[in-house]
């Protein structure tokens, strides 16, 4: 089956710095691939995601990068803010969803 | 439009028990997909239902079990609990079946296994 590894495991950066997760997947059948931010008792919200015939998408301070060649894809927060402080998880998906690890982004004002 | 509800939002158990957790999902989504979230682990796929039947399961013990009912509303059971299974379960429903579509996911069930 898939296999999904997520990295960092933890990020701390800067306010206003950028901030990139990267993921990796093992099943080139995989084809789409949801960004999901989760923050302590509000449940998880996909933030953006891209399909396998598209190589990049962006919405305003967030983007995803898809390299289908080397079965990786990452996410790209710009201008971060403390509202963005969450665990970030990526995921592939063909039959069924195969999520990372989980990134715990910490923003210091 | 009301999100993914789930209930009970804590429970705490003690070994050899079983337990049973409810998700609502969203109305008109027929997918109802249950995943267990461990520290470090990431979330694990249990199973998905869709139109009352299972569609997929992960690699879970046959303790773990599910349901899903004409109203779409999905009941996951655990049988005879382990200190391993205490973890966030997190339900999420989708339009689709199959991880093709976006999912919504509930805000999860807490259990403790003592």
């Amino acid at each position: 089956g898939e296999n999904v590894e997520q990295h960092p495991s933890t990020l701390s950066v800067q306010e206003g710095d950028s901030a990139v997760i990267k993921c990796t997947y093992s099943d080139s059948a995989s084809n789409y691939f949801p960004w999901y931010k989760q923050e302590l008792g509000k449940g998880s919200q996909l933030i953006i995601d891209i399909r396998s015939n598209v190589g990049e998408k962006k919405d305003q301070r967030i983007a995803v990068t898809l390299n289908k060649t080397a079965k990786h894809f990452s996410l790209h927060i710009t201008e971060t803010q403390p509202e963005d402080s969450a665990v970030y998880f990526c995921a592939a998906s063909y039959d069924k969803f195969y999520f990372g690890s989980g990134t715990k982004l910490n923003v210091k004002p | 439009k009301a999100g993914v509800t789930q209930t009970p939002r804590y429970l705490i158990k003690t070994r050899g028990q079983q337990v049973t957790l409810s998700c609502s999902p969203i109305s008109g989504h027929r997918s109802v997909s249950w995943y267990q979230q461990t520290p470090g682990q990431g979330l694990q796929f249990l199973f998905e239902y869709f139109s009352e039947t299972q569609r997929n399961k992960g690699n879970f013990p046959g303790r773990f079990s599910g349901r899903q009912f004409s109203n779409s509303r999905s009941e996951m059971n655990v049988s005879t609990l382990e200190l391993g299974d205490s973890a966030l379960y997190l339900c999420a429903s989708s339009l689709f079946s199959g991880g093709t579509g976006e999912q919504f996911f509930g805000p999860g069930t807490r259990l403790t296994v003592l």
